[in-house]
């Protein structure tokens, strides 16, 4: 099945400053590639996704790339504000008959946006 | 529109003790999960479902059931719950994929379990 890996762990960045997250995966079938934030004691939220057509998608502060013959993409956020603090999580899609859109995450970014 | 909810927000049972948590969604969405998240592991997938009647086991599965009788609820089951089974339940929804579209998954608020 799929492996997706996350990197780093834990970041700290001055507010202001830029945050990058890497994340690999395994599956050459994955196809999406949703970004979640997760608040304290909260439910996980989509931030961003980027499909496998694709090899840059930007929202405002936040951008995600995607290179699909490394299977590497990687989470931006730009002039980091104290409430982008949470913890972010990647993951992947295969897309394979009947197996019900199933998700791969990542083990998670704890990104702490020091004032 | 209430999204996906899920009931109890949290619940201590005792080592043996069975429950059910119930997730609901208002969505008409095809496609519901269960998962777990322990520190460090992100999230699991237990089960999941592609419509109504139907489930499949996901990444750890053992220790649960689950059930899907109706299109808008996901029922887990711990049959004898154990401490390891400790840990924050999410359930998610998502439309179906026909055309490419529905990719998606939208969480629940989460329901923190403690086994003693």
């Amino acid at each position: 099945g799929e492996n997706v890996e996350q990197h780093p762990s834990t970041l700290s960045v001055q507010e202001g400053d830029s945050a990058v997250i890497k994340c690999t995966y395994s599956d050459s079938a994955s196809n999406y590639f949703p970004w979640y934030k997760q608040e304290l004691g909260k439910r996980p939220q989509l931030i961003i996704d980027i499909r496998s057509n694709v090899g840059e998608k930007k929202d405002q502060r936040i951008a995600v790339t995607l290179n699909k013959t490394a299977k590497h993409f990687s989470l931006h956020i730009t002039e980091t504000q104290p409430e982008d603090s949470a913890v972010y999580f990647c993951a992947a899609r295969p897309l394979r008959p009947n197996t019900g859109n199933q998700f791969y995450f990542g083990t998670g970014t704890s990104l702490t946006v020091i004032p | 529109n209430a999204g996906v909810t899920q009931t109890p927000k949290f619940r201590v049972l005792k080592t043996g003790q069975s429950m059910t948590l119930l997730c609901a969604q208002d969505m008409n969405h095809e496609y519901m999960y269960w998962y777990r998240q322990d520190p460090g592991m992100g999230l699991r997938l237990i089960h999941y479902s592609v419509g109504e009647g139907t489930t499949a086991k996901g990444e750890v599965p053992d220790g649960y059931n689950v059930s899907r009788l109706k299109k808008q609820n996901f029922l887990l089951g711990l049959e004898s719950a154990a401490p390891s089974q400790t840990s924050v339940y999410f359930c998610a929804s998502s439309r179906n994929l026909a055309g490419g579209l529905g990719d998606t998954q939208y969480f629940g608020p989460g329901t923190r379990l403690t086994v003693l």
